[in-house]
């Protein structure tokens, strides 16, 4: 079983939806949780990083943490086309464990 | 991602032959990490480096692999004699402390095994 299991999609939606994106995991030391998007021939984008439970908003952008689940979310309001790509969750157990644990990723297409 | 420099973006290379690839870190951070992803699938680590040191190569395959990160220069991800497996996107990141800081990606080098 892997660490890290993201609802694999593919997702469509029209623009203006509210998008869902979520995954679970299974080692409760992580204690970072990341969400980055990722164009295609492009490298991974830095989207919203939070620390332990709870809602964390930018913009468009909320990401939500339930540790007692293990499971972590992204929501997308007002989606638009150029939020076409790909997201992958990841997380770290901070401190000197450098290395993140990424998800296998979410492939999300808005259509106009 | 303009700030993680990654070359040669797009690599050949034939069977058996050696592979270079480089990362150069946003300034100020010290903290250099590579990935490989397969397609269709998310980032695999690699190895976690800091200037000279080799922090974590658990990642890393035991055989043909190697990375470095000397005092100046970039950081280098070295493949030898490389097999038609190895071909993948490798990214690297990189972060101003380890762990407790978020990892700022290149935009990756492509290797292409022939």
């Amino acid at each position: 079983q892997k660490e890290v299991e993201q609802d694999p999609g593919p997702l469509s939606v029209p623009e203006g939806a509210i998008v869902s994106l979520n995954c679970t995991y299974s080692n409760s030391a992580f204690q970072y949780f990341m969400w980055y998007r990722q164009y295609s021939r492009k490298g991974p984008e830095l989207l919203m990083y939070t620390y332990s439970s709870g809602n964390k908003e930018d913009g468009r952008f909320t990401a939500q943490v339930d540790k007692s689940s293990k499971y972590i979310s992204l929501f997308i309001r007002d989606s638009q086309p150029s939020d076409s790509a790909t997201y992958l969750c990841a997380m770290s157990m901070g401190t000197n464990a450098g290395k993140s644990t990424f998800g296998d990723g979410t492939t999300l297409t808005v259509k106009p | 991602n303009a700030g993680v420099m990654q070359n040669p973006r797009h690599l050949v290379r034939r069977r058996g032959q050696e592979a270079r690839l480089r990362c150069s870190p946003m300034k100020g951070h010290s903290h250099v990490y590579w990935y490989r992803q397969l397609p269709e699938e998310g980032l695999k680590f690699m190895v976690y480096l800091q200037k000279e040191n080799i922090i974590d190569e658990s990642g890393m395959p035991k055989e043909r692999f190697s990375a470095e990160f000397p005092k100046e220069g970039p950081s280098i991800l070295r493949i030898q004699q490389v097999v038609r497996g190895d071909s993948a996107a490798y990214f690297c990141a990189s972060s101003l402390t380890g762990g407790d800081q978020p990892q700022h990606f290149g935009d990756g080098t492509r290797l292409s095994i022939l």
